[in-house]
C-alpha cells in the first residue's frame, strides 16, 4: 500500500474515445504529478499541481486535460489519443512542491488501438 | 545524451551474486532517488541521499559528489530483486525538477 492509489490498473481504449485515469492519495500532500513512462525511455514529467493550482505543463498535447478538484485527487482526461500515447501513466505525490521524497501510485497501462 | 545515465541497461545475474548498478548525471544536484520499479509498474522510493552512503538490509547506495556517480548495490541478490532500478536526480537549479535515468532491467536467476 504506497498510499497513493490509481485507477484503473489497465485501460485499452480507441482513438476516438474519451476516458479519464483517477488517482488519489491519502498522505495530506499538497502536490500531485502525472508522469507518462513509455518503453525504454526515462519518465517525463506531464503536469504538476500544487494547493489544486496546475504550475507545471511540460508541453503536454492538448489531447491530454488535468483536473485537481481537491488536494487528495488527481485526474487525467483522454480524448483522441494517438496509438503513441501508449505508456504507463503514473500518479506521484509529495508533502510540498519542493518536497524531495515522491510518493508513487502503481500506474495505469494505457494501451491505445 | 541525458542529464542522467545509468548502466548498465540490462543486468542478469545469479541469486546470491553481488550486483552493482551504476547511476552518472551531469547536472547539479542537491539529492539523488534511487527507485524501484516492480513489473507490476508501481515504484517505490529505496533510497535519497545527497553525500556519502546509506545501507538498508541488502541495499547500499553510495554517492560521490566530485565524480557526480552514484552506485546502487545489492548484496547476497535473490529472484525478488528482479526489477527495473531507476536513478533520479534532484536538480539544484530554481526548478528543482527530478531528472530520471532511463532504468536499470535487473534479473536475479534461482
Amino acid at each position: 500500500e504506497t498510499g497513493v492509489t490509481q485507477t484503473p490498473r489497465h485501460l485499452v481504449m480507441g482513438m476516438t474515445n474519451k476516458k479519464s485515469l483517477k488517482c488519489e492519495q491519502h498522505l495530506g500532500h499538497n502536490a500531485m504529478y502525472w508522469y507518462k513512462q513509455s518503453a525504454k525511455k526515462p519518465l517525463e514529467l506531464m503536469f504538476v499541481y500544487s494547493l489544486e493550482e496546475r504550475v507545471e505543463n511540460n508541453s503536454v498535447p492538448s489531447r491530454f486535460s488535468p483536473e485537481c478538484p481537491n488536494s487528495s485527487h488527481l485526474f487525467l482526461h483522454l480524448h483522441t489519443l494517438q496509438p503513441e500515447d501508449s505508456a504507463l501513466y503514473l500518479c506521484a505525490s509529495s508533502q510540498h512542491r519542493d518536497s524531495r521524497a515522491l510518493h508513487f501510485g502503481n500506474g495505469t497501462r494505457l494501451t491505445v488501438t | 545524451k541525458n542529464e542522467v545515465e545509468q548502466s548498465p541497461q540490462n543486468l542478469t545475474a545469479q541469486e546470491g551474486e553481488f550486483i552493482t548498478i551504476n547511476c552518472s548525471y551531469s547536472v547539479g544536484i542537491s539529492a539523488l532517488h534511487w527507485l524501484q520499479q516492480h513489473p507490476g509498474g508501481g515504484i517505490v522510493s529505496l533510497f535519497m541521499l545527497s553525500s556519502g552512503k546509506k545501507k538498508h538490509g541488502r541495499l547500499i547506495a553510495t554517492i560521490n559528489i566530485q565524480e557526480k556517480h552514484s552506485s546502487l548495490h545489492i548484496t547476497a541478490s535473490h529472484p525478488r530483486d528482479s526489477a527495473v532500478y531507476i536513478c533520479a536526480a534532484l536538480s539544484s537549479s530554481n526548478t528543482g525538477k527530478l531528472i530520471f535515468g532511463q532504468g536499470t532491467t535487473l534479473q536475479v536467476k534461482p
